[in-house]
């Protein structure tokens, strides 16, 4: 079935500092989304990307839909300590399931 | 604006009592999904209605049912929860598009703690 494989698992980063992760698959997706967690809350969508190729920024996340249709990437500049949480990739499938990655968990140190 | 409203926000049960966890949306979305959570891993399918056609996964346990009387309106019914049952529930909604390509909301959960 589809998988997403998302990287790294966890990271640990000063205030200030630049974070990228991604999120691979062997399948193809029409559609990729990523999601913010914050402990004790429901996932927020933080971006959504519709195109192969397409690269969407909402503040000072950006994120990429890969052109093969089988990786995304999400950049996070200048991380500020409400950056932390648990951040997922996840691909929607045919019959209105998602896909989700593991997860990458942030922290900050301010 | 909530958009997804799940209640109540926490909520602690006694082992076997049952136990009723809502959901309501206001987005007039045709799906409505319950996913349970457990800490650090990624929300994990229990079943979806589009309308009020109900899709059960294959390994949900048949301790939770669900009954969505109305497009607003989901329950989440857990018959005899066990110690293994705490965790985080998750309401999802989505317009209910073909093609892959449908952006699923959140509420913000319910956590559950089994005594």
């Amino acid at each position: 079935g589809q998988q997403l494989n998302q990287s790294p698992q966890s990271m640990f980063i000063q205030e200030g500092e630049d974070v990228s992760m991604n999120c691979t698959s062997s399948s193809i997706f029409n559609t990729w989304l990523w999601y913010k967690q914050d402990p004790g809350e429901g996932p927020v969508l933080l971006i959504a990307l519709y195109k192969a190729g397409e690269l969407t920024s909402n503040g000072r996340l950006t994120a990429q839909f890969g052109i093969t249709r089988k990786d995304s990437f999400l950049n996070i500049s200048a991380s500020i300590p409400s950056d932390v949480g648990i951040y997922f990739c996840a691909g929607p499938r045919s019959n209105y399931k998602l896909t989700f990655g593991k997860g990458t968990l942030l922290t900050v140190n301010p | 604006d909530a958009m997804v409203i799940q209640n109540p926000r926490y909520q602690v049960t006694q082992f076997g009592k049952p136990v009723t966890l809502s959901c309501s949306q206001t987005l007039n979305h045709n799906v409505m999904y319950w996913y349970q959570q457990k800490s650090s891993q990624a929300p994990k399918l229990l079943f979806h209605y589009y309308d009020k056609d109900f899709n059960n996964e294959a390994d949900t346990p048949d301790n939770f049912q669900s009954r969505r009387p109305n497009t607003s309106f989901c329950f989440l019914d857990i018959r005899s929860p066990g110690l293994g049952d705490a965790a985080m529930y998750l309401c999802a909604t989505s317009r209910g598009l073909a093609g892959g390509t449908e952006t699923q909301y959140f509420g913000p959960g319910t956590r559950l703690l089994v005594l």
